[in-house]
């Protein structure tokens, strides 16, 4: 399984965009990257997935480095309810299991 | 719909019990999967389905069962419940092909 690496925290202003990295240099060509949040005392919930290019949807955008060995989970304009504990996740193929392997992800701290 | 609903919401048990945490979803889906979370720690796998009466183990099964009678239940089965049991357990379920999992609320169990 591939391993990631994220910074443990991050702090945000309220309203201004946020880039979370994650470092995944071991991904092989067939693992897509999945974004999932965890917020205090929920379930995690799905964010964002995506193979090689980027990819946008309601809640945020993700970009992938060319080279695939890392990638930015982009929030547009951060909001109170975003401060949660964001994991990078590779899963291999395009389908999923159910087997996620989870790191300890970012904590992101938005600041009004 | 409902989405994934796990009881109870809160247990406290005895070294030695043994419990049943429940975990129906009602969408259909064909992949449920059941993950134990820690304090200060991301989410670890315990078992996954890939459907009715197909089970497997994840990263930390010991202690555990499981069973896939029907789509939408997945009950995980504590057998004698011990100390290192304390956790918070969460229930997902996807559907085949696509990426994202769907968490229940997660169920708060603490054995003394």
């Amino acid at each position: 399984d591939a391993k990631t690496t994220q910074p443990n925290s991050m702090e945000s202003n309220e309203e201004e965009p946020v880039h979370l990295p994650c470092n995944h240099s071991t991904i092989s060509g067939t693992d897509y990257i999945h974004w999932y949040r965890q917020l205090p005392s929920q379930g995690p919930e799905y964010v964002i997935h995506g193979l090689t290019s980027n990819v946008n949807n309601r809640m945020a955008s993700l970009a992938i480095a060319e080279d695939r060995k890392s990638s930015t989970l982009i929030l547009h304009r951060a909001t109170l309810r975003d401060a949660a504990v964001y994991y990078c996740i590779p899963v291999h193929g395009s389908g999923n299991t159910g087997k996620l392997i989870f790191g300890q992800g970012t904590t992101l701290q938005v600041k009004p | 719909n409902a989405g994934v609903t796990q009881t109870p919401k809160f247990q406290v048990l005895k070294t030695g019990q043994s419990m049943t945490l429940q975990c129906a979803q009602d969408m259909n889906h064909e992949y449920m999967s059941w993950y134990r979370q820690d304090p200060g720690m991301g989410l670890r796998l315990i078992h996954y389905s890939v459907g009715a009466g197909i089970t497997d183990q994840g990263e930390v099964p010991n202690g555990y069962n499981v069973s896939r009678s029907t789509t939408e239940d997945f009950p995980l089965r504590l057998l004698s419940a011990a100390p290192s049991q304390t956790s918070v357990y969460f229930c997902a379920s996807n559907p085949l092909n696509t990426g994202e999992l769907f968490f229940g609320e997660g169920s708060r169990l603490t054995v003394l």
